[in-house]
């Protein structure tokens, strides 16, 4: 069964980098690309970036202009999303997602991770 | 980057309505179009995708169309587990964009 795990809530002040992990199982990590989206407080869905976990190439939103930075430990199966700098409005519910190939859309998402950026 | 606007943002309907929800694209996307799910406090769900198939386990009164810059889901006929917040997702060229959601409230 596909799932994806992710590490848990985080509370940081602005300007301290926040690091959110999402951990495959049920399927062959290096065969999808993994996406992160974010969700803001009652608001939509926003893509940031993606990652193919087979070959570790990125591909990036510019709204972010270089502040997201995804990676993945295909050792263990798991990807990262690293925000830099995060300020109050970054503050959301974070979500990783598969894809099914290039251009086919999301079949699998984490659970969600809640990033509170305050003072 | 490629704009998705939905139509309406919002909508009312009862039980055993059809509704129809539109998908606006800025520019051509072929039919590289999703349509996801999100209940409140809930992971987005996956209904349709390449603008009219429907993914596995999704009920049938479920139906997408459409190619190019123009899309529509309709719902036949409108159960109570299916009002939620919808959206509409173009997978033709990165970064992958979002239409802003439709809100599908009960009357």
């Amino acid at each position: 069964q596909v799932q994806l795990v992710q590490s848990g809530a985080e509370v940081k002040k602005p300007g301290a980098s926040v690091k959110v992990s999402c951990k495959a199982y049920g399927y062959t990590f290096t065969t999808y690309g993994i996406h992160w989206v974010r969700q803001a407080p009652g608001q939509g869905l926003e893509w940031m970036g993606w990652i193919s976990s087979g070959n570790g190439d990125t591909d990036y939103s510019q709204t972010f202009q270089g502040r997201v930075t995804i990676t993945r430990d295909t050792s263990a199966s798991t990807a990262y999303m690293e925000l830099s700098s995060p300020r109050s409005e970054d503050t959301a519910v974070y979500y990783c997602a598969r894809d099914f190939g290039r251009g086919l859309p999301f079949d699998s998402w984490g659970q969600g991770t809640l990033v509170t950026v305050s003072s | 980057d490629i704009q998705l606007t939905q139509s309406p943002s919002f909508l009312s309907a009862s039980v055993g309505d059809r509704v129809t929800i539109t998908c606006r694209a800025s520019q051509g996307i072929s039919s590289f179009l999703a349509w996801y799910q999100q209940k409140p406090g809930k992971t987005p769900e996956l209904l349709i995708y390449v603008a009219s198939t429907l993914q596995s386990g999704v009920p049938s009164r479920f139906s997408g169309s459409g190619s190019g810059t123009e899309f529509t889901l309709t719902i036949s006929s409108l159960q109570p587990e299916d009002f939620a917040t919808y959206y509409c997702q173009q997978l033709n060229s990165y970064p992958y964009t979002f239409g802003q959601g439709t809100k599908l409230e009960i009357k």
